[in-house]
């Protein structure tokens, strides 16, 4: 079974403070991790993803492989940052389903 | 990216009578479809698979009977809402892959369904 934990609902941070945001699943296989994040009434949309090892809009995320984690960070807290925040898994391959977290929602405290 | 478009955005029906929601990749061949339900502040839940031309693969705890899921086309999955009770609302979301390795899930701005 494929299973992604976020333990955090809610992340609250001053702006310009550092943003972490835990995630971490289980797979038995090679998974493709994500992290999805939707901003208040809009449709969820992909931030990042594990394979393409870039930053968008200052975020980073590294795939651990020993600790199956995939945390979300990003240096200096933006408060257009505010939003839910999803890390999703998914097997190898288009026809496979994505998994997602519970959602931790980041607030960024001017 | 690539648009995902779902219709209706919002409706509400009387308790007994069906819904249909249409989810459509505008500009790509979505090759395998997803629903998710996602309860008020709660994640998204999956309900099922579908890939283009096959039976849609459920979720264990999801009615298949109650959420009727065609996928037809490479551009067109539907779940339909049978016999819909007040229990049945909540926010529908479909998400759109296309075939090949490592390609991204696109979602559907999702549908609010009301039942009274």
């Amino acid at each position: 079974a494929q299973r992604v934990t976020q333990p955090e609902k809610l992340l609250s941070v001053f702006k310009g403070a550092p943003v972490e945001l835990k995630c971490n699943y289980s797979y038995s296989g090679s998974p493709e991790l994500f992290w999805y994040v939707q901003y208040s009434r809009q449709r969820l949309q992909l931030l990042l993803r594990h394979i393409s090892r870039e930053s968008i809009k200052g975020f980073t995320a590294d795939l651990n492989k020993g600790e199956t984690s995939f945390h979300l960070k990003k240096p200096f807290a933006q408060e257009e940052d505010s939003a839910m925040y999803y890390c999703a898994l998914s097997g190898r391959g288009g026809y496979q389903k994505v998994t997602f977290g519970t959602g931790t929602k980041l607030q960024v405290i001017p | 990216g690539a648009v995902v478009s779902q219709h209706p955005s919002w409706v509400i029906c009387k308790s007994g009578t069906s819904v249909k929601i249409e989810c459509r990749s505008l500009d790509f061949q979505a090759t395998t479809m997803f629903w998710y339900r996602q309860f008020p502040k709660q994640s998204l839940m999956l309900m099922a698979t579908s890939n283009e031309g096959s039976k849609a693969t459920y979720e264990q705890g999801v009615e298949k009977d109650k959420f009727l899921i065609n996928h037809a086309s490479l551009t067109l999955s539907t779940l339909t809402v049978t016999s819909a009770h007040p229990e049945d609302s909540s926010f529908y979301i479909c998400s759109a892959r296309a075939a090949g390795m490592n390609t991204e899930a696109f979602f559907g701005q999702g549908t609010r369904l009301t039942v009274v």
